[in-house]
């Protein structure tokens, strides 16, 4: 069964340091999401794409953080500089073109920010 | 604005006794529905989902959902519970013509021996 794949699944890093996030959609997946889960928290949305596009960033602290999809397939999430609030589950979803169509959650990268 | 409100926040069952989660939305018209299960550590997986028609849904793992319109519920069933569905348990909905979905704060379930 084809999942999303993401990397690192830890990251431990110190504040104002800069770190990365990689995704990889199932296959033919034209959308993309990337959610920010804070411990004992729902996930909320941080950007969507529609193949390279994005489509919603409005959550999105564009200040530090920013999100690619340069090909439309895999996408990199990045924050710099990292701060200590930003410690939080970053979860990646794909599903095929259509907003009704379900969302196909990655494993997560667990952040860390000491 | 749109929202998903989970009331328990923490659930604790014996294993083998029936199992009901609580999720209430609020505002919109009919809302697209979702449950998901998060294993420690773990991404979320999906359980179950409404978007119309009967408004009691199957779902994996033996989990069933109804919809109800007049209580703006979605709560979430399962009629005898195992010692692996301990887990934390999101419910979600899709606003319309949004890929946007948003979740309430969560219930986590513990299993009893």
């Amino acid at each position: 069964e084809a999942e999303v794949a993401q990397s690192p699944r830890y990251k431990i890093t110190e504040k104002s340091q800069a770190v990365a996030f990689w995704c990889d959609p199932i296959s033919g997946h034209a959308t993309l999401y990337w959610y920010r889960q804070i411990l004992g928290q729902g996930p909320e949305l941080l950007v969507q794409f529609q193949d390279e596009s994005v489509v919603d960033d409005s959550q999105l602290p564009k200040d530090r953080f920013s999100a690619e999809r340069l090909k439309g397939v895999d996408s990199t999430l990045k924050i710099q500089p990292a701060e200590l609030g930003d410690s939080a589950m970053y979860l990646c979803a794909s599903n095929q073109q259509g907003a009704e169509e379900t969302q196909y959650f990655g494993p997560g990268t667990r952040l860390l920010v000491l | 604005a749109q929202s998903v409100t989970q009331p328990d926040i923490h659930i604790t069952v014996s294993e083998g006794a029936s199992l009901e989660l609580r999720c209430n939305y609020s505002y919109g018209a009919t809302p697209y529905l979702f449950w998901y299960v998060q294993s420690p550590g773990q991404g979320l997986q999906l359980l179950l989902k409404y978007f119309s028609g009967d408004t009691l849904v199957q779902g994996i793992k033996g989990f069933e959902a109804e919809f109800k319109r007049s209580q703006s519920s979605f709560n979430l069933r399962k009629p005898s519970v195992h010692w692996s569905d301990a887990a934390e348990y999101f419910c979600a909905r899709l606003p319309s013509n949004t890929g946007k979905l948003i979740f309430g704060q969560g219930t986590t379930l513990q299993v009893k021996p």
